[in-house]
């Protein structure tokens, strides 16, 4: 089983629609959760971070981690042709050996306009 | 936040060749990691690169195969060495640039044939 487990899609949406990615793990030393952006022949980029459990949001983008069920997501709401990407779930523990980030294989979301 | 140059962008290699990746950041820092991204794959931890020691290797990562220089808190290399088709990939590089803060380097696109 891998630590980390993200549905690859991919997944094509309306310009305006609601988009839900998620992540799933196993490793419960794991308290820091974030979410990368990716575009075509870049580099990932930091888009939202939470610590622990709990909602976040910025913008059109909410994060949520639930602990308990080791299942983290993303929201993004009205969705635009630029949000089309490949979105990577990490995560990394609290220090020594869990400092490692782990990444989940990417969503790969297009926004049809 | 912190700006990583990697270069090349991109390259396609005989195979039994070297290619030696560089990165540069903008600041310095402590900790480099280089990742290899393969299609549908996660990004795998090849190595963590901290400046005034040898470089820590992942499970499956041998410095004979992939040497890291670290010289200062702003520059890292990584060789991939005696080329072979299965070592065509994205090799990226990263630094840590606060608490959540990860970035990512580009990215060079490797093509081995």
């Amino acid at each position: 089983q891998k630590e980390v487990e993200q549905d690859p899609g991919p997944l094509s949406v309306p310009e305006g629609a609601i988009v839900s990615l998620n992540c799933t793990y196993s490793n419960s030393a794991f308290q820091y959760f974030m979410w990368y952006r990716q575009y075509s022949r870049k580099g990932p980029e930091l888009l939202m971070y939470t610590y622990s459990s709990g909602n976040k949001e910025d913008g059109r983008f909410t994060a949520q981690v639930d602990k308990s069920s080791k299942y983290i997501s993303l929201f993004i709401r009205d969705s635009q042709p630029s949000d089309s990407a490949t979105y990577l779930c990490a995560m990394r523990g609290d220090g020594g050996a869990t400092n490692k980030l782990i990444f989940g294989t990417g969503t790969l979301l297009a926004v049809q306009p | 936040s912190a700006v990583i140059s990697q270069k090349p962008s991109r390259d396609i290699c005989q195979r039994g060749t070297s290619l030696t990746i560089q990165c540069q950041v903008d600041s310095q820092v402590t900790m480099m990691f280089w990742y290899r991204q393969q299609p549908g794959q996660s990004l795998t931890l090849i190595a963590t690169a901290n400046q005034g020691s040898e470089a820590t290797y992942e499970s499956g990562f041998v410095i004979d195969k992939f040497p890291i220089s670290r010289p200062n808190l702003t520059f890292s290399t990584l060789t991939v060495s005696n080329m072979s088709p299965e070592d065509s990939s994205i090799y990226l590089c990263s630094a840590v640039t606060g608490t959540y803060g990860y970035t990512f380097g580009s990215g060079t696109r490797l093509t081995v044939v």
